[in-house]
């Protein structure tokens, strides 16, 4: 089982939709969890934490069920901007982030 | 945010020639750095774990005697491929982690061997 698996996508949207990707991760030990996005040719970008309590930064939400080993991310009222590719990341022991594939989000107009 | 720089940003060598990729924490010291790959419509897989002042620990597969990383102080790491292939070129990126183990990217380098 890989480390990190998410919905593989492609997923196109109009703008003003919302959209989930989802995330599951095999190690319980895992301490952190984040959502990174990376734009074409370029270094992945941390997009937001995911804390236990779920957190809520403007249109994006993220939750993370550590019972289940889960973590989604929500998009609300999608932007041409939003397009790119949304990569789960959980850590491994130390500060080694492992990343999932990436689920790449198209928004058009 | 803390300021992580890989050099070069591109490369083509020819096949047979090794090529060092350097990776700088300007502003914060790491004793760890990570070195990941990306091959096209890939993830980025991490490939090993650069300690400061000790041997990489290198991920399953990842052949350590081709993929030579050296960590000689709290600032660089460097990523030497030797003997470069075509099957190796990608998009190689480092990244490092302050003391609050936020992870900083470098911008990557894109290897292409011909």
């Amino acid at each position: 089982r890989k480390e990190v698996e998410q919905d593989p996508g492609p997923f196109n949207v109009p703008e003003g939709a919302t959209v989930a990707f989802n995330c599951t991760y095999s190690n319980s030990a895992s301490q952190s969890f984040f959502w990174y996005r990376q734009d074409c040719r370029k270094e992945p970008k941390l997009l937001m934490s995911v804390y236990s309590s779920g957190n809520e930064d403007g249109r994006f939400t993220a939750q993370l069920n550590r019972a289940s080993q889960y973590i989604s991310l929500l998009i609300r009222d999608s932007k041409l901007s939003d397009s790119a590719t949304y990569l789960c990341v959980v850590n491994r022991e130390g500060t080694a982030l492992i990343f999932g594939k990436g689920t790449t989000l198209s928004v058009s107009s | 945010g803390a300021v992580v720089s890989q050099h070069p940003s591109w490369v083509i060598c020819k096949s047979g020639t090794s090529v060092k990729i350097e990776c700088r924490s300007l502003d914060f010291q790491a004793t760890t750095m990570f070195w990941y790959r990306q091959f096209p419509k890939q993830s980025l897989m991490l490939m090993a774990t650069s300690n400061e002042g000790s041997k990489a620990t290198y991920e399953q597969g990842v052949e350590k005697d081709k993929f030579l990383i050296n960590h000689a102080s709290l600032t660089l790491s460097t990523l030497t491929v030797t003997s470069a292939h075509p099957e190796d070129s990608s998009f190689y990126i480092c990244s490092a982690s302050n003391i609050d183990l936020e992870a900083f990217f470098g911008q990557g380098t894109r290897l292409t061997v011909v």
